[in-house]
């Protein structure tokens, strides 16, 4: 079993609509949760952080863990063109940057 | 940001050569510099760790030997691809970070170096 799993789509809305992604995950020991955004070609930029299990907003994007069900998600409103790209979601124990990945989801929202 | 760049953006050799691709933290010093392969529709797969001025630590499977990373200071990180083949053609990426106030030490990764050996 991976110890990180997201579904790679692709997925594809309108302009305007919400987008939620998801990730689950098998060890009970991680403790900070990552989602970051790629455009093609290039590396990875973080986009939110949580620690341990609750709710972050940051404008549009939203980050839900619950620990007691190893889920998390990203919630992403009135969904823009320039949101389209791959969204991992990364994982780590001790906050010393040991990161697990998941495959990344594939975004696109149409104009 | 802190921006992280690498160089090449691509580069493609022949089997059996050596390619290195330079890591560099623009505008702070990076005390912990990462290395990353990434297949596509996989997973960024860690590939070792490594720290201004000490060796690397590579993850289990992750030949050492093949993958040379030197980090000769805190802002440049290099990785080798000795004797390269085809199973070696990926997107590298670097990743590097420094001590934080705050709880959490965020890694800012380069734009990664697509490799391909014919």
């Amino acid at each position: 079993q991976k110890e990180v799993e997201q579904d790679p789509g692709p997925l594809s809305v309108p302009e305007g609509a919400i987008v939620s992604l998801n990730c689950t995950y098998s060890n009970s020991a991680f403790q900070y949760f990552m989602w970051y955004r790629q455009y093609s070609r290039k590396g990875p930029e973080l986009l939110m952080y949580t620690y341990s299990s609750g709710n972050k907003e940051d404008g549009r994007f939203t980050a839900q863990v619950d620990k007691s069900s190893k889920y998390i998600s990203l919630f992403i409103r009135d969904s823009q063109p320039s949101d389209s790209a791959t969204y991992l979601c990364a994982m780590d124990q001790t906050g010393a940057n040991n990161l697990f990945f998941g495959t990344g989801t594939r975004l696109t929202v149409i104009p | 940001g802190a921006v992280v760049s690498q160089h090449p953006s691509r580069v493609i050799c022949k089997s059996g050569t050596s390619v290195k691709i330079e890591c560099r933290s623009l505008d702070f010093q990076a005390t912990t510099m990462f290395w990353y392969r990434q297949f596509p529709k996989k997973s960024l797969m860690l590939m070792a760790t490594s720290n201004e001025g000490s060796k690397a630590t590579y993850e289990q499977g992750v030949e050492k030997d093949k993958f040379l990373i030197n980090h000769a200071s805190l802002t440049l990180s290099t990785l080798t691809v000795t004797s390269a083949h085809p199973e070696d053609s990926s997107f590298y990426i670097c990743s590097a970070s420094s001590p934080s106030t705050y709880s959490y030490n965020e890694q800012f990764f380069g734009p990664g170096t697509r490799l391909t050996v014919l």
